[in-house]
């Protein structure tokens, strides 16, 4: 079984300041993590994935996000927020066994403040 | 280079009515995957297809919701008899290979009103 947690279902920051959006999963078999993007009224687009390569992700839009194993973490982190960046944002996992049946958290809203 | 197209982008049923809700998967893929997004909630799988086949439909609701895909047209969501909780954005994501690293390519979604 695998499973997904997103602390904090909404995250405000200002335009310039750091992001950071917690993602903590569980899998009983080596994951591969996904960030994924919505905009309003839109689909998901992929922003970075990690499949047991590099632990450190660099994605679209100046995001990277770190795979620690210790932590069973993959937080998604930019070092300046945009406006444009306001979006939700969701974390999901799967695993060699469970092929491309991807497990989503609950989502996280990021407000950019002006 | 079109990507995985739904339709229609917007339904309104009354209590009752039936739903049908399409997806045409990106040109080469004949992997579907449905999901729903409730009101402030994440996705949930539904349902997995392949051409013809049910691979696995473990987060379909047991009665009212059915799910096809023909070998020929696209992938269909039907929802019989809606209630107001069926009001949900309903994602199709599609991909090219059954096991590969998992990444989905989705569509922009049908949001579903239940009157």
């Amino acid at each position: 079984a695998q499973s997904v947690t997103q602390l904090g279902s909404h995250v405000s920051v200002s335009e310039g300041a750091l992001v950071l959006l917690r993602c903590n999963y569980s899998s009983s078999v080596p994951p591969y993590l996904f960030w994924y993007v919505q905009y309003p009224n839109q689909g998901l687009q992929l922003l970075l994935k990690y499949t047991s390569a590099a632990t450190l992700v660099k994605g679209i839009n100046g995001f990277e996000a770190e795979f620690k194993k210790s932590e069973t973490s993959f937080h998604l982190t930019k070092p300046s927020a945009h406006m444009s960046d306001a979006a939700e944002y969701f974390c999901a996992v799967t695993n060699n066994n469970a092929g491309n049946m991807l497990t989503f958290g609950g989502g996280t809203r990021l407000m950019v403040k002006p | 280079n079109a990507g995985v197209m739904q339709n229609p982008r917007h339904l309104v049923r009354r209590r009752g009515q039936e739903a049908r809700l399409r997806c045409s998967p990106m040109k080469g893929h004949s992997h579907v995957y449905w999901y729903r997004q409730l009101p402030e909630e994440g996705l949930k799988f539904m349902v997995y297809l392949q051409k013809e086949n049910i691979i696995d439909e473990s987060g379909m609701p047991k009665e009212r919701f059915s799910a096809e895909f023909p070998k020929e047209g696209p992938s269909i969501l039907r929802i019989q008899q809606v209630v107001r909780g069926d009001s949900a954005a309903y994602f199709c994501a599609s991909s090219p290979r059954e096991r590969g690293t998992g990444e989905l390519f989705f569509g922009e979604g049908s949001r579903l009103t239940v009157l």
